[in-house]
């Protein structure tokens, strides 16, 4: 089956400018998390989802950052007025979730981010 | 918080050499603990995997034992393959959170 997919693949915007990365999970996966990959942090996590709620945004770097989830499946990462230092690699992933433990997480391909 | 330290790298090996990567945790309540691989150009891919103490997550060749009294999760591979190039990260995710905390990541080089 399709695994977890990620668009676009590569983006470059200007500094200050707005960007929405998309995620879409495994279809029956109910937990959707959003890390963020740099050279100077790993990886980090930035948020995740149980169904449409967020209980968990404590990553997110700057209220630059936001994130939703409609329908169960689809996400939307955003960020506003992007800095250089936001350039990464945004990497989606989607699990299986029972209660609060959370089974393994597939990972999708990844955005790449450039501000220029 | 939780955290996971792993070995730095790189670390370059010949073919058929014997390869450990070293990896450490710190957790509250009882995590699960992974290796993902991204090779060059690729996403991450889930390698192995342990649920609990003892365990010993084993895949491609590669093996990792859950040791809970010295709170490591060490990789291990008998012989390396040019093929087994990329970089490795150690994983802890929360029993308490559902989040995957990742260590810095351990690049692998393995010349023919």
């Amino acid at each position: 089956g399709a695994g977890v997919s990620q668009s676009p693949s590569n983006k470059v915007t200007e500094k200050g400018k707005d960007v929405e990365l998309r995620c879409d999970p495994i279809s029956g996966h109910t937990a959707l998390y959003w890390y963020r990959q740099s050279l100077g942090q790993g990886l980090e996590f930035l948020i995740y989802f149980q169904g449409n709620s967020a209980p968990d945004k404590s990553g997110l770097p700057s209220d630059r950052f936001s994130a939703e989830r409609t329908g169960g499946s689809v996400s939307t990462l955003t960020i506003q007025r992007t800095q250089q230092e936001d350039s990464a690699v945004y990497l989606c992933a989607s699990s299986l979730a029972t209660g609060r433990v959370s089974l393994e997480q597939y990972f999708g391909p990844g955005t790449r981010l450039t501000v220029t | 918080g939780d955290s996971v330290t792993q070995m730095e790298g790189p670390v370059t090996l010949s073919e058929e050499a014997f390869l450990t990567i070293n990896c450490t945790y710190t957790a509250t309540g009882y995590p699960s603990l992974f290796w993902y691989v991204q090779y060059p150009g690729e996403g991450l891919q889930l390698l192995l995997k342990a649920t609990k103490a003892d365990d010993k997550g084993s895949n491609k060749g590669f093996e990792a034992t859950y040791r809970k009294e010295t709170t490591s999760f060490h990789l291990e591979k008998g012989s390396v393959q040019v093929s087994d190039s990329a970089v490795y990260f150690c994983a802890l995710l929360s029993s308490n959170t559902g989040k995957l905390i990742f260590g810095q990541g351990t690049t692998l080089q393995v010349k023919p």
